[in-house]
């Protein structure tokens, strides 16, 4: 079985502060992970993933991720976040063993202030 | 290229009717999957199709059910709708081989009086 946790469900930061969405994830098989994004009214859109190789990856808008397999998690950072990164952030694991599944955290709201 | 596709994006229907939403998934995409999100529950997988197949199902009544059809595209069916089925459908399509990432529609706001 999968679980996925994400530690906070609401961060407000600071414009131009750095940032850090945590993520926990548990899974007996192999998995990969991503972080998707969430803006209002809209669907996700794909921030970054771990698929095999370096554990720290870079993805769109700035973000970058680090995978540490020995504490399980998944933490997503930003050095120098702006207004337009306001959205929810989700963190995700998926599987291909016994057919494809992914299964979501429960979201962070990263919140933005001037 | 054009992204994923949903249809309708707003729906309003009313207990014990039931619905067909439909999803088009990216030209060349031949998985697709569907999620259901609500601010209670967050975003819980639906099922997978591939070719056409069935091939993973979430943990949801019979009522919920899909297709596939030959062009990829994918319709979801709820049945005897409850109120607790008010949410967004979201579908999702990948390029199964092509490293595992889903490219997601703006979804179906699904409302049940």
């Amino acid at each position: 079985a999968q679980s996925v946790t994400q530690l906070d469900s609401q961060v407000p930061v600071f414009e131009e502060a750095p940032v850090e969405l945590r993520c926990n994830y548990s899974s007996s098989v192999s998995v990969y992970l991503f972080w998707y994004v969430q803006y209002p009214n809209q669907g996700l859109q794909l921030l970054l993933k771990y698929l095999s190789g370096s554990t720290l990856v870079k993805g769109i808008n700035g973000f970058e991720a680090e995978f540490n397999k020995s504490q399980t998690s998944f933490h997503l950072r930003k050095p120098s976040v702006h207004i337009s990164d306001t959205a929810e952030y989700f963190c995700a694991v998926t599987r291909n063993t016994g057919g494809f599944k992914t299964i979501f955290g429960a979201g962070t709201r990263l919140f933005v202030k001037a | 290229k054009a992204g994923v596709t949903q249809t309708p994006r707003y729906l309003i229907k009313t207990r014990g009717q039931q619905v067909t939403l439909s999803c088009s998934p990216i030209s060349g995409h031949r998985s697709v999957s569907w999620y259901q999100q609500t601010p209670g529950q967050g975003l819980q997988f639906l099922f997978e199709y591939f070719s056409e197949t069935q091939r993973n199902k979430g943990n949801f009544p019979g009522r919920f059910s899909g297709r596939q059809f030959s062009n990829s595209r994918s319709e979801m069916n709820v049945s005897t709708l409850e109120l607790g089925d008010s949410a967004l459908y979201l579908c999702a399509s990948r390029k199964p081989g092509q490293g595992y990432e889903q490219y997601f529609g703006p979804g179906t706001r699904l409302t049940v009086t």
